[in-house]
């Protein structure tokens, strides 16, 4: 059974710090290029970051570029998110997702707060 | 990048009638290989987004077939042919041809 766990969101003030971990199970983590989607309270799904299979591509979406660092260790299967001088604007859930347009697969989310 | 646009963004519906939303890409979905990559999300009150259609028209493991996918090109369709209580939720289209992917805004199904 495929698994994505997201830990490591919480309460942050304006310009601080947090990384995001995605733990995979169930399938060959080192054979697909993995993705942060995120959704802000009462809004809908706006994609962040993604990464190629082996990490050798990174992708950003421009409101995050330059903040957020994506990565991935295949030996551990567990994909990440480095985000720095996080904004009230990037208060979400963020979520992990495998997206190959097949056979899709969201992990339940981890919350980010973002408040003084 | 591809924008995707949805139509309705909500619907109201009696149970046992059927819903219908569309979904408009920017340009074609049709990948290199052939493929066309669009796929159909269920989001339920507080859970996760959860897929239900793959490849236009593809019913993921565990989806009733009273859901079904159709289009082509740049103009896809999501029916639900007998609305349940348990579909109440947000539906996205989203396409899978070109990074990034890309979301729909949501289309909110409720029961009237």
């Amino acid at each position: 059974e495929v698994q994505l766990v997201e830990s490591g969101g919480g309460l942050v003030q304006p310009g601080g710090s947090l990384r995001l971990s995605c733990a995979a199970s169930g399938f060959t983590f080192s054979s697909y290029n993995m993705h942060w989607v995120r959704q802000a309270p009462g809004k809908g799904l706006e994609y962040v970051s993604s990464i190629t299979s082996n990490g050798g591509s990174t992708f950003y979406a421009s409101s995050v570029k330059g903040r957020f660092i994506i990565s991935r260790d295949n030996s551990k299967n567990t994909l990440y998110l480095q985000m720095g001088s996080l904004r009230a604007e990037d208060m979400a859930v963020y979520y992990c997702a495998r997206l190959t347009g097949v056979l899709d697969y969201w992990g339940q989310g981890t919350l980010v707060t973002v408040s003084s | 990048d591809i924008v995707m646009t949805q139509t309705p963004l909500s619907s109201p519906v009696t149970l046992g009638q059927p819903a219908s939303i569309s979904c408009r890409s920017s340009q074609s979905l049709v990948h290199s290989d052939g493929n066309t990559y669009l796929s159909w999300l269920q989001q339920r009150p507080g859970q996760p987004p959860r897929l239900l259609i793959y490849k236009i028209s593809n019913r993921f493991s565990g989806v009733p077939d009273r859901f079904s996918g159709g289009g082509a090109g740049t103009d896809f369709t999501l029916k639900i042919s007998r609305v349940e209580a348990e579909d109440v939720g947000v539906y996205y289209c989203m396409q899978a041809t070109q990074f990034p992917r890309t979301f729909g805004q949501g289309t909110k199904v409720e029961i009237k």
